[in-house]
């Protein structure tokens, strides 16, 4: 089993749409990211979580610590949108210095006009 | 700040063949580490350099090398290149909890 797993794989909305996409994982963690990735792209840093809320723009995103589970929103989904979104946690306490990121597979969104 | 930079971004290998990637650090960043997406996948990490150490390395084969420089930039090397190896190398430099990502290195062999 994979100690990142995201849900759904794929994603296909209208434009306008309110979007989440979830990410559960399995072990402690000191923080999760959330990134984004267009087909044959490199990957952007969206946002990277220890605890609570944050949001930029159109997207929110959350975390759970002692669920163990975090979403990314996205309010007034646009085409633009469409990207492979990925969740990756950093492993072990805070404050280390272990900089290594466990990926999930990613969630395939594509936002129809 | 021009943020992490890669070279070269594209790059065709034959089988057998040695290539180098080579990764500049966000300003400021001290730790690099290494990943391999391969299509369709997600990331996989290859090793972590910090003071110039290699600090952490992923279950990649002995094929797979590399090195950090007194300046925190690193390389990335790749020995008897297989057609598996065929992917894009991704460099993400850290320091104090950020990490920011290049644009990625897409190596196709051949």
């Amino acid at each position: 089993k994979n100690e990142v797993e995201q849900s759904p794989q794929n994603l296909t909305a209208q434009e306008g749409e309110f979007i989440t996409i979830n990410c559960s994982y399995s072990v402690g963690i000191s923080a999760l990211h959330w990134l984004q990735q267009h087909p044959g792209g490199g990957i952007v840093s969206l946002f990277m979580l220890s605890s609570g809320k944050k949001k930029h723009g159109r997207l929110i995103a959350t975390i759970n610590i002692q669920e163990k589970h975090s979403s990314l929103h996205i309010t007034a989904s646009h085409p633009r949108d469409s990207a492979v979104y990925i969740c990756a946690v950093r492993l072990g306490s805070s404050g280390g210095s272990n900089y290594k990121l466990t990926f999930g597979k990613g969630t395939l969104l594509t936002v129809n006009p | 700040d021009a943020g992490v930079t890669q070279s070269p971004t594209h790059l065709i290998k034959t089988r057998g063949q040695q290539v180098t990637l080579r990764c500049s650090p966000k300003s400021g960043h001290d730790t690099v580490s290494w990943y391999q997406q391969a299509l369709g996948q997600g990331p996989q990490f290859i090793f972590q350099y910090y003071e110039e150490e290699e600090r952490q390395r992923g279950n990649f084969p002995d094929r797979f090398s590399g090195h950090q420089f007194p300046n925190y930039s690193s390389e990335l090397n790749v020995n008897a290149l297989l057609l598996g190896d065929s992917a894009l190398y991704l460099c993400a430099s850290s320091k104090a909890g950020e990490q920011y990502f290049g644009p990625g290195t897409r190596l196709t062999v051949t």
